[in-house]
């Protein structure tokens, strides 16, 4: 089986301080590891995702994460917060032949204190 | 644009009244899903469809029905909606070979 789980519901940073959302899954094969982002009253936008190869992976507005094996964790990072980053963040992950079996966390509310 | 188009954004109804919300994707993906996002829980798959004529259960299918006719359509069903079943849906579809998950801006529901 495999579960997602992020830990802390609501994170609150400094405009210009570093971001980190942490995610760490359990998995029986090798996953496919990606992050969303959920803006007010929208729908999910990937940020970025992991599939094979680099375990660095960059993603949009400035965000990357970094596949860890041993510790089977993809925390996501952004060196410097802006307003704008204000949102809803979802890590999940996948079997890399199941497209049908997405599973989620359970989200992280980040909040960018100006 | 590449895109999966939900309709209604928005949606109150009582209990008992049988609604639709459709969804629709113009990239001519075969995998399709329909899940729904409640606070402190994620999103939760409720069912998904591989092709036309093919679909399956997620993990909170009770309560709602799916069809797949055209590939481009996958409508889910509330046949009795009750108040349990007021959250935020989200379609999403995807290839069989792609990596991730496209998703429509969802439908707000409300069952008094």
């Amino acid at each position: 089986a495999q579960s997602v789980t992020q830990l802390g519901s609501h994170v609150s940073v400094s405009e210009g301080a570093l971001v980190l959302l942490r995610c760490n899954y359990s998995s029986s094969v090798p996953p496919y590891l990606f992050w969303y982002v959920q803006y007010p009253n929208q729908g999910l936008q990937l940020l970025l995702k992991y599939t094979t190869g680099a375990t660095l992976v960059k993603g949009i507005n400035g965000f990357e994460a970094e596949f860890k094996k041993s510790e089977t964790s993809f925390h996501l990072t952004k060196p410097s917060a802006h307003m704008s980053d204000a949102a809803e963040y979802f890590c999940a992950v996948r079997r890399a032949m199941e497209a049908n079996n997405l599973f989620f966390g359970t989200g992280t509310r980040l909040t960018v204190i100006p | 644009e590449a895109q999966v188009t939900q309709n209604p954004r928005y949606l109150i109804t009582v209990t008992g009244k049988k609604l639709t919300v459709t969804c629709s994707q113009n990239m001519n993906h075969e995998y399709m899903s329909w899940y729904r996002q409640d606070p402190g829980l994620g999103l939760r798959q409720i069912y998904y469809s591989m092709n036309v004529e093919v679909t399956d259960k997620g993990d909170v299918p009770e309560g709602y029905k799916v069809s797949r006719k055209e590939k481009r359509n996958f409508p889910l069903i509330l046949e009795s909606p009750s108040p349990n079943q007021t959250s935020l849906y989200f379609c999403a579809s995807t290839t069989s070979v792609g990596h991730e998950a496209f998703f429509g801006q969802g439908t707000r529901l409300t069952v008094v």
